[in-house]
């Protein structure tokens, strides 16, 4: 199996921009998906087909794929968006992995 | 509503044994695989396996394989995952949780089955 990279953490002020990138050789032949997870709650789907949004996911919410990098974006970062989010692939022995998660800190 | 619910907390010593239950509703249970993802305190998720109710083709992660297992009863569509003999660094979180149709990504997932195996 592979691995999926994800920086431990990013920080932004409200009303800015977050990216929180996702890397592994898997990304790019696989479909990618995200989770936001807040403390003491169970994951939520943010985010699937790399770049497509589940129903109550808001549009701020979005996601681009180039090379070996998935990358999810928060715009107009609210505090309601500070959690743990962690990407999430397939890879070609059908095992599926998870990123290592990222916390996002609104400043 | 599709709905997960899964069974209470548990505290258990090391090498007794463990089920713990996923009680799937709201959708054709043999429709979907089920999964299970562990998180130990203060850690990232980790995808243990997934089996398909109408065969119980359970497949596992090599990290679990062989240490727990993945079972169904498609009579009370409920999802079961058992230990023969708990170890303290199982201590953690369970989730089960069903992927989007079509997809292998988790669009529902219950809200987890503590488990804290302690001398």
């Amino acid at each position: 199996s592979y691995e999926l990279t994800q920086p431990p953490s990013v920080s932004v002020s409200p009303g800015q921009t977050a990216r929180i990138p996702c890397s592994g050789d898997g990304v790019t032949n696989q479909f990618t998906f995200w989770y936001r997870q807040k403390p003491g709650q169970a994951p939520v789907m943010v985010m699937y087909k790399n770049s497509e949004r589940p129903s109550g996911i808001p549009e701020r919410i979005s996601g681009y794929s180039s090379g070996r990098t998935v990358t999810m974006t928060i715009s107009g970062v609210q505090a309601e968006d500070e959690a743990d989010y962690y990407c999430q692939a397939v890879d070609s022995n059908n095992i599926w992995v998870f990123g290592g998660g990222t916390k996002l800190t609104v400043l | 509503e599709v709905q997960l619910v899964q069974s209470g907390a548990e505290v258990k010593k090391p090498g007794e044994s463990l089920r713990i239950s996923c009680k799937a509703s709201g959708y054709t249970f043999t429709n979907y695989w089920i999964g299970w993802v562990r998180q130990m305190p203060g850690k990232g998720l980790e995808w243990m396996g997934i089996i398909w109710p109408g065969d119980s083709d359970a497949r596992y992660s090599p990290s679990f394989q062989g240490q727990v297992a993945i079972s169904v009863d498609k009579s009370i569509t409920t999802a079961h995952l058992q230990w023969t003999s708990l170890k303290a660094s199982d201590t953690a979180m369970y989730y089960c949780a069903r992927p989007k149709l079509g997809y292998n990504g988790f669009d529902i997932w219950g809200p987890g089955t503590l488990v804290t195996v302690s001398p």
